[in-house]
């Protein structure tokens, strides 16, 4: 167990719905990763958050946000969904920010678009 | 062009065997570089990790990077079906904030 917890761990929803993901991080950490894998583009950043600051950004859609809050908990919201966005989005967290930290994963959520 | 290349596989192997996974790399500012482990229907884990080119060992692994070729490998000796998972290979440069991942190659560790 990484410690990291992703709710919910599956979601079916239709197209054009909107679709909130939920990461809570390791005890302790301040950063906060959001990683989308699918089989054809495989595992593809999207965002980092830093105690609840945007620190970096990745191959995010306009359609999708994210924000971490006080209690360092993070969550990224998908709107307008398409088929395309099935996927495995992980989140990931770690102590600090920086090169070469350790980054522990969560299970994931599994989004169905259909 | 990816920035990471990783042959995808499924790659089969009997038990005992020696082996060889590997990813191509194309932005030379890369300076870290990792192996992680993703069991099926779990997040990835990190395995190992490098910044020099060289070999690093622990316990039945080695990762080795050639920073000239931009070339990572790890290698699994003695492999058990419980190495049986998919690897991906990552990749950091210097200011980026995010690791830059390989497509992962699906292993299989027959008994």
């Amino acid at each position: 167990d990484s410690g990291v917890t992703q709710t919910p761990k599956h979601l079916i929803t239709a197209t054009g719905q909107r679709v909130t993901l939920r990461c809570s991080p390791r005890s302790g950490d301040l950063s906060v990763y959001w990683y989308q894998q699918s089989l054809d583009q495989g595992l593809q950043f999207l965002i980092q958050y830093y105690n609840g600051e945007e620190r970096a950004k990745g191959n995010i859609l306009e359609r999708f946000s994210a924000q971490q809050f006080p209690d360092l908990h993070s969550e990224l919201n998908l709107s307008s969904l398409e088929l395309g966005d099935s996927a495995l989005y992980f989140c990931a967290s770690s102590t600090r920010q920086g090169l070469n930290e350790k980054l522990f994963f969560g299970s994931g959520t599994q989004l169905s678009v259909l | 062009q990816k920035e990471v290349e990783q042959d995808p596989g499924p790659l089969s192997v009997p038990e005992g065997a020696i082996v060889s996974l590997n990813c191509t790399y194309s932005n030379s500012a890369f300076q870290y570089f990792m192996w992680y482990r993703q069991y099926s229907r779990k997040g990835p884990e990190l395995l190992m990790y490098t910044y020099s080119s060289g070999n690093k060992e622990d316990g039945r692994f080695t990762a080795q990077v050639d920073k000239s070729s931009k070339y990572i490998s790890l290698f699994i000796r003695d492999s058990q079906p419980s190495d049986s998972a998919t690897y991906l290979c990552a990749t950091e440069k210097q200011g980026a904030q995010k690791l830059v991942f390989g497509q992962g190659t699906r292993l299989t560790i027959n008994p």
